[in-house]
């Protein structure tokens, strides 16, 4: 069954070190997102990204943050200079479309195992 | 823009006892309705989901939901937990470009 992978599965970084997290969606599927679970709170939208642009980002996406999709399969998150409060589980998820596209899109997202940063 | 709201953030039942678990929620469309469970130290993993049709929805692990527009819920149920359905549950309505989460069901299973 295909999937969405995500490495790494944990990473520990000094505060202010850029941290790029990667994702590979789905293979047909056209829109990415990140999502981000700080450790016993609710997951957070923090972007949406589609046709090689972001869609819709949260407030908690900052100018700190990027998104890129370098090559036809990864799909990055970038943390320029991370915080201690950016210590998080960070989830990577497709789906085929998001809205629209008739009865076969139900708008469910596929989510990865998640990368859990650490920052210290 | 849509929401969801779950009530309790932690619910506790005896193995072989009735789950509910609440959401509500609100959406200036028909919504598109998930349950998500997340085990410990896992990533998100789908249980069920409305689209339209039937408002009731089976899910895997034994699990079902209702949609009831009237009262804008899509509760999570499972008629007898087992040891193994503790865990955290999200529910989650999708909106135009992305989807939004509740702040999650903590469920622990008492033997």
């Amino acid at each position: 069954e295909p999937e969405v992978t995500q490495t790494p599965s944990h990473q520990v970084t000094q505060m202010g070190q850029e941290v790029i997290l990667r994702c590979v969606p789905i293979s047909n599927h056209l829109y990415f997102y990140w999502y981000r679970q700080i450790l016993g709170q609710k997951v957070e939208f923090l972007v949406s990204f589609y046709n090689n642009e972001i869609s819709e980002k949260s407030e908690i996406f900052d100018d700190q943050f990027s998104v890129e999709r370098p090559d036809g399969s990864n799909f990055t998150l970038k943390i320029r200079s991370t915080k201690l409060e950016d210590s998080a589980m960070y989830f990577c998820a497709s789906s085929v479309l998001p809205s629209g596209g008739g009865l076969l899109n139900t708008g469910e997202l596929f989510f990865g195992e998640g990368s859990r940063l650490t920052v210290l | 823009a849509q929401s969801v709201t779950q009530l309790g953030s932690h619910v506790s039942v005896s193995e072989g006892a009735l789950v509910l678990l609440r959401c509500n929620y609100s959406s200036s469309v028909p919504p598109y309705l998930f349950w998500y469970v997340q085990y410990p130290n896992q990533g998100l993993q789908l249980l069920l989901k409305y689209t339209t049709g039937a408002t009731l929805v089976k899910g895997i692990n034994g699990f079902e939901a209702e949609f009831k527009k009237s009262e804008t819920s899509f509760h999570l149920t499972k008629p007898s937990a087992h040891m193994s359905d503790a865990a955290e549950y999200f529910c989650a309505v999708k909106g135009n470009n992305d989807m939004r989460f509740g702040a999650g069901t903590r469920l622990t299973v008492k033997p």
